[in-house]
């Protein structure tokens, strides 16, 4: 069974850009939530997904947004970027009928900005 | 934001050695205690997991220990291997929305010498 996938896994973008990231979640899984990791701050919770509607949102500006497609792909969206928003990105994808809480994580989309 | 305290930030042992890694939690709503590993480049892999109903539970050589009146938990790695070098996450959730959203600790870098 193939895991779940993100892409791009690495990307450099200047201030002021956008970005989009992509996650493929585990075949059969539903629900999919976005994580910020930075050193600074550790893992941070953005938003959960599940058929796609929006379940759960972390404490980030609406800057950061998602959604969720009828085949249960994600992505996330970043608008007018700033320098701290340089991060992995991690997409978990979890449960077939729930999200049970066992997170199954990509390996991520490293971000940095110039 | 419910805060998760995760010590030590860093742990060196020699091989055979056992890894004691401990977390604190604040919300007594919580749940759901899994411990996640992750490699450099990787995205975080659940390791084991434990609920409150249980004081202890032990898969191979890592177990978690439970103190529902402290409201701590603890992972220990037995036998302590190079091959377990890694970043050691905790995590606490509750249920918000049908979905099990988690607060990390910052984790513990762990480095084991052959």
């Amino acid at each position: 069974k193939a895991g779940v996938t993100q892409t791009p896994r690495y990307l450099i973008k200047t201030r002021g850009q956008q970005v989009t990231l992509s996650c493929s979640p585990i075949s059969g899984h539903r629900s999919v939530s976005w994580y910020q990791q930075t050193p600074g701050q550790g893992l941070q919770f953005l938003f959960e997904y599940f058929s796609e509607t929006q379940r759960n949102k972390g404490n980030f500006p609406g800057r950061f947004s998602g959604r969720q497609f009828s085949n249960s792909r994600s992505e996330m969206n970043v608008s007018t970027l700033e320098l701290g928003d340089s991060a992995l990105y991690l997409c978990a994808s979890s449960g077939t009928h729930s999200n049970t809480g066992e997170l199954f994580f990509g390996e991520g989309s490293r971000l940095t900005v110039l | 934001q419910q805060q998760v305290k995760q010590s030590p930030q860093s742990l060196i042992v020699q091989k055979g050695g056992i890894s004691i890694i401990n977390c604190a939690y604040e919300n007594t709503a919580f749940d759901y205690f899994p411990w996640y590993q992750q490699f450099p480049g990787k995205g975080p892999a659940l390791l084991i997991a434990i609920r409150p109903d249980v004081s202890e539970k032990k898969e191979g050589r890592f177990t978690i220990s439970f103190n529902t009146s402290a409201k701590q938990f603890s992972l220990h790695i037995m036998d302590s291997q190079p091959g377990d070098s890694a970043t050691y996450f905790c995590a606490a959730s509750s249920a918000s929305g049908g979905s099990y959203i988690p607060t990390f600790g910052r984790g513990t870098s762990l480095i084991v010498h052959p």
